[in-house]
């Protein structure tokens, strides 16, 4: 059974801060991670994705993989209240695999 | 620019009845996905499809049917509704990419909101 964990929080920071979301996966095998967010109401959105040991950085946004520690986190920086919103780990096998998802961490950020 | 479409949006079932879910996706994705969400849960999977004609069970088959008769529709099933299949249900797509570990990203719709009573 392949889990993926992530702390439900909520997670509190104050506007301008950095916050860090972090989610913890079972399986070895592992290749491809996801960060989704999902609005209160609303449908998954990808943020981004990374396969390869380290960072990845794309505007605010910074996913870091350590597949030794089967750790995958996701920093926003500069944080803002509009990225309030509950953030979904996501994890793919080896070769064609669906994907599995943790629980989702909620992130509020105040003004 | 539709993307994935899923209908009804909202929907109250008696206990006992039967219903589809509709959904359809006009990116030619060979992948299509449904998945159920339950209140402060994760996405689980219920059954997904990797071509025309080919359906496969996820993490929570029982109680739903699919088919996949064309690449743009994949319908989910209820029969005998139950409280239990009281969620939120996002219908998915996706193409894998050449570069295979990059691929798969998935495109969901705007999901539907079942309640069984």
């Amino acid at each position: 059974q392949k889990e993926v964990e992530q702390n439900s929080g909520p997670l509190s920071v104050p506007e301008g801060a950095i916050a860090s979301l972090n989610c913890t996966y079972s399986d070895r095998g592992s290749q491809s991670f996801f960060w989704y967010r999902q609005y209160s109401g609303k449908s998954p959105e990808l943020i981004m994705f990374i396969y390869s040991n380290g960072d990845k950085e794309d505007g605010r946004f910074t996913a870091q993989l350590n597949k030794a520690s089967q750790y995958v986190s996701l920093l926003i920086r500069d944080s803002q209240p509009s990225d309030s919103a509950t953030y979904l780990c996501a994890v793919k096998g080896r070769g064609y695999s669906t994907l599995t998802f943790g629980k989702g961490t909620m992130l509020l950020v105040s003004p | 620019n539709a993307g994935v479409t899923q209908t009804p949006k909202f929907r109250i079932l008696k206990i006992g009845q039967s219903m589809t879910l509709q959904c359809t996706q006009d990116m030619n994705h060979n992948y299509m996905y449904w998945y159920r969400q339950d209140p402060g849960m994760g996405l689980k999977l219920i059954y997904y499809s990797v071509g025309a004609g080919i359906t496969d069970k996820g993490e929570v088959p029982n109680g739903y049917n699919v088919s996949r008769s064309t690449t743009e529709d994949f319908p989910l099933r209820l029969e005998l509704a139950a409280p239990s299949q009281t969620s939120v249900y996002f219908c998915a797509s996706s193409s894998p990419s050449s570069q295979a570990l990059s691929g798969n990203t998935i495109y969901f719709g705007e999901g539907s909101w079942l309640t069984v009573v």
